[in-house]
């Protein structure tokens, strides 16, 4: 059971822009860096966000991260049908004990 | 290119152990933790615990510490991941991913294990 809470889902029109939030606590997203992660049907999750707001090279503008406080945000412009996707957030839990994914959000292109 | 390979499709019955290998190219095999985490069948990602190819030094988070063994073998640019006491619970994708910093930047295919009698 998750301790990182997204919504199970998101929707919207090709060209749109949508937001995926994660929330956790103190000990987790109020404590850490948090990174974010697309995972296509039937392949492995792939890196989009890394420590709060960096993107990895070859990841497009169009998704942005950031975090405030014990929460994350994921937002993604100029939605594209390649988008649809499932989306994780992730972060360590205090004194880097282990590691948390979110509970995951399916991504739905109109 | 960095990749991380890993072993195939395995079925196991009840109380059996599985063991899963991730072959590791393209970057200095001991300059970076990996990290196993498992997906089950239309469920989320779960963290099972890392390993460092270096010192070989692990930590596996509780739910799976009385039975899991990660190990390495640096001759070969390898990590395994052992499940012992296997039930249905345990039926999912396992994944090995490389993590140069507080994010997993390189993933495994994933090797699907199914447990069933």
């Amino acid at each position: 059971q998750s301790v990182l809470t997204q919504p199970p889902s998101v929707s919207a029109a090709p060209g749109q822009k949508v937001t995926i939030s994660c929330s956790g606590s103190s000990s987790n997203i109020g404590d850490n860096f948090v990174s974010w992660y697309q995972q296509l049907p039937g392949t492995a999750p792939k890196l989009l966000i890394y420590d709060n707001n960096q993107r990895p090279s070859g990841i497009p503008d169009r998704f942005s991260g950031s975090k405030s406080g014990t929460s994350a945000t994921l937002g993604i412009t100029g939605l594209q049908t390649g988008d649809e996707a499932d989306y994780y957030c992730g972060t360590w839990t205090s004194g880097l004990s282990s590691f948390v994914f979110g509970t995951g959000t399916k991504v739905t292109v109109l | 290119q960095v990749q991380l390979v890993q072993s195939g499709a395995e079925v196991k019955k009840p109380g059996a152990s599985v063991k899963v290998s991730c072959k590791a190219s393209g970057y200095s095999f001991i300059g970076n933790y990996i990290h196993w985490v498992r997906q089950a069948p239309g469920q989320g990602l779960e963290w099972v615990g890392w390993i460092n190819p270096k010192s070989g030094n692990t930590k596996y988070g509780k739910k799976f510490q009385d039975r899991v063994t990660m190990t390495r073998d640096t001759s070969i640019n390898t990590v395994y991941m052992e499940l012992n006491r296997l039930t249905s619970d345990d039926t999912g994708v396992y994944y090995c991913a490389r993590a140069p910093t507080a994010a997993y930047d390189s993933w495994g295919q994933g090797s699907l294990v199914t447990v069933s009698s």
